[in-house]
């Protein structure tokens, strides 16, 4: 069965970065992309970025451009978002998905991860 | 960036009745609508794809219809499990969600 086994919660200061990892299995792992999408508190669902497993192909959403990083490591079948330069609006849960979207870019999210909590506080 | 606005924010329905969700996109977008539901606590589930194509698994109650910019999920007889918060999603260019709509117990 496919599963996406997300890293533990992370407790940053702002201006510091995080990584957080997302481990796939269950499928071919080169057959699918990853997006994150993260939801703050109480807030509604916002796409981040798009990373094709099969040709390393990145997209990612003008909000965050610059300051998001997605790495993919094939001998593991993890994927990696790392955010820099966090501030307050930044705490959030953070989802990696399944994206069935081809090298062309992100489409439909068929499974999540568990999500990951990000707080950013001094 | 293509906007999406769900309405209405939150709508009240009794169990067994049908509640109808709309999901409006900022420019045609085709059939590139994907609708999610989510419950506390818990990541959002994908119910239809394609703007009518059931996720494996979906009852038969959830239904998606709609095409350019005016999208419709209809639930015809709400169950309990199906008070949730409902999503919509295009993914013609990038991905945005909209704001969700609420579907409370009446």
């Amino acid at each position: 069965q496919v599963s996406l086994v997300q890293s533990g919660p992370e407790l940053k200061k702002p201006g510091a970065s995080v990584k957080v990892s997302c481990q796939a299995s269950g499928y071919t792992f080169t057959s699918y992309g990853i997006s994150w999408v993260r939801q703050a508190p109480g807030q509604g669902l916002e796409w981040m970025g798009y990373i094709s497993a099969y040709t390393g192909n990145k997209y990612y959403a003008q909000k965050v451009q610059g300051r998001v990083t997605l790495t993919t490591d094939r001998s593991t079948t993890t994927v990696y978002m790392e955010l820099g330069n966090l501030s307050s609006d930044a705490t959030a849960m953070y989802y990696c998905v399944r994206d069935k979207g081809g090298g062309d870019g992100p489409g439909i999210f068929d499974f999540w991860g568990q999500g990951t909590l990000v707080t950013v506080s001094s | 960036e293509i906007v999406m606005t769900q309405s209405p924010a939150t709508v009240s329905v009794s169990p067994g009745e049908r509640a109808t969700l709309s999901c409006r996109a900022s420019q045609s977008i085709s059939r590139n609508v994907a609708w999610y539901q989510q419950k506390p606590g818990q990541a959002p589930r994908l119910l239809i794809q394609a703007a009518a194509i059931r996720a494996t698994g979906i009852p038969t109650r959830f239904s998606g219809s709609g095409s350019g910019t005016e999208f419709t999920l209809t639930i015809s007889s709400l169950q309990s499990e199906d008070f949730a918060v409902y999503y919509c999603q295009q993914y013609d260019k990038m991905v945005t969600f909209g704001g969700g709509t609420r579907v409370d117990i009446k």
